[in-house]
């Protein structure tokens, strides 16, 4: 596609329900990031993948977050057991890295998640 | 790792007034340092990056400077209009490989 894609684009669930938001990135972007974006505030680091190597998983708030991307490419954040201050938007961006140089990071449009 | 202070968290100019913000990172191996522009309702997307090779970078009414040695780097916006209102983020990474951290945003307003 044209540009990073996610999905679905609004959740409504019950807390204590899991939920897995799906990100599509950029064609031969090798990395791809998940941020968190509560109303009003920034943008919260989640996990950073990047080609091969192991993802960063630094910014996950806790253990009922967790990430995957597949073959490189589709990447699936899960969160089991939703609290309701897991209520935000959550952002996906892939770039294409360049040897040692950073990249633009292109941005999805977000999912935004609401726990009721 | 690396962390990102940005100040103000809110600005308000009048419409052709000039626009500073301002911030500061702790890893002094980051060599990346991209700005975002989210507007209501939309993803961030790029608007200037300098890269810490370069001391300043403009791009029409839009500059961005970097003091490598005092670890700050500031997005000036001249000549402003009611269009560039929004929240601006900075950033900065590392390295190649590692994430892209952000800055907690500056809410830019600018009244006509």
């Amino acid at each position: 596609g044209a540009g990073v894609s996610q999905s679905p684009s609004n959740k409504v669930t019950e807390k204590g329900k899991d939920v897995e938001l799906r990100c599509d990135p950029i064609s031969g972007h090798t990395a791809l990031y998940w941020y968190r974006q509560s109303l009003g505030q920034g943008l919260e680091f989640l996990i950073y993948f990047q080609g091969n190597s192991a993802p960063d998983k630094s910014g996950l708030p806790s253990d009922r977050f967790s990430a995957e991307r597949t073959g490189g490419s589709v990447s699936t954040l899960t969160i089991q057991r939703t609290q309701q201050e897991d209520s935000a938007v959550y952002l996906c961006a892939s770039s294409r890295e360049q040897g040692a140089r950073g990249t633009e990071a292109f941005f999805g449009q977000g999912t935004r998640l609401t726990v009721v | 790792g690396e962390n990102v202070e940005q100040h103000p968290s809110t600005l308000s100019v009048q419409e052709g007034d000039s626009a500073v913000i301002k911030c500061t990172y702790s890893d002094s191996a980051s060599n990346y340092f991209p700005w975002y522009k989210q507007e209501l309702g939309k993803r961030p997307q790029l608007i200037i990056d300098i890269r810490s090779n370069v001391g300043e970078k403009k791009d029409q009414r839009i500059a961005v400077t970097l003091n490598k040695t005092a670890k700050h780097f500031s997005l000036h916006i001249t000549e402003t209009q009611p269009e560039d209102s929004a929240v601006y983020f900075c950033a900065a990474t590392p390295r190649a490989g590692t994430a892209l951290i952000f800055g907690k945003g500056t809410t830019l307003s600018v009244s006509s």
